[in-house]
């Protein structure tokens, strides 16, 4: 039972362009949204999140957008640079129980020079 | 203090093998979580632990496994009889409270 889910699992995007990664969640009790960010070898750093009250988090080139009725969340990183390049997991948590949060599978960003 | 701490970072083990991680938290985290990582997955919750109380438990951690956190300050995760199934990136993150996490860098297991 997925109930965060990034149908993408890789996305290759030329430098200095937008990239947008997707994320859809099944479970409407989560109220707080976050990305994390992985490089290999070490472990998930979190990005941004965003709370249910809110639609919009920016963050300098990342922005976070929430529908809550389409239960979608999308990453936005503006411009893309190359150091950018690594897997990102969209995550959902909420007062379900010890703040326990579910991750996505995850998507592998390229940002090509 | 500069974040969580896992011990080690890699272990190779044979099939039967009994392993111990360690995490150290960040000090001021109240909140402690074990996960695991398998190649082309996102973290999977395995349990959670407020002070030294293990308050959540997922179907995903068999008897198999077990965690502890004496005092509520560092804690450790043992697998008895490894599997080769067992193999994964074991993942520790530590909180304050509320919803973000601070991820160690994980140790990497490996049954053989």
């Amino acid at each position: 039972d997925q109930q965060v889910k990034q149908n993408s699992p890789s996305l290759s995007v030329q430098e200095g362009r937008i990239s947008i990664l997707n994320c859809d969640y099944t479970n409407s009790m989560f109220d707080y949204f976050l990305w994390y960010k992985k490089y290999p070898a070490e472990g998930p750093t979190f990005l941004i999140s965003i709370s249910s009250i809110k639609d919009k988090n920016e963050d300098g080139r990342f922005t976070v957008f929430l529908n809550k009725s389409a239960k979608h969340l999308s990453l936005h990183i503006v411009p893309s640079q190359p150091g950018d390049s690594a897997v990102y997991f969209c995550a959902a948590t909420g007062n379900t129980g010890g703040f326990k949060t579910i991750f996505g599978a995850g998507t592998r960003l390229f940002v090509k020079a | 203090d500069t974040g969580v701490s896992q011990d080690p970072r890699h272990k190779i083990t044979k099939r039967g093998q009994n392993v111990t991680f360690r995490c150290d938290p960040i000090s001021e985290h109240n909140r402690l979580y074990w996960y695991r990582q398998t190649l082309g997955q996102g973290p999977e919750f395995l349990t959670y632990f407020q002070n030294e109380a293990q308050l959540e438990k997922s179907r995903l951690l068999s008897d198999r496994f077990s965690a502890e956190r004496p005092k509520g300050s560092f804690s450790t995760l043992e697998i008895q009889r490894t599997e080769q199934g067992d193999s994964a990136m074991y993942l520790c993150a530590s909180s304050r409270e509320g919803y973000g996490y601070t991820f160690g860098s994980g140790t990497r297991l490996t049954v053989v």
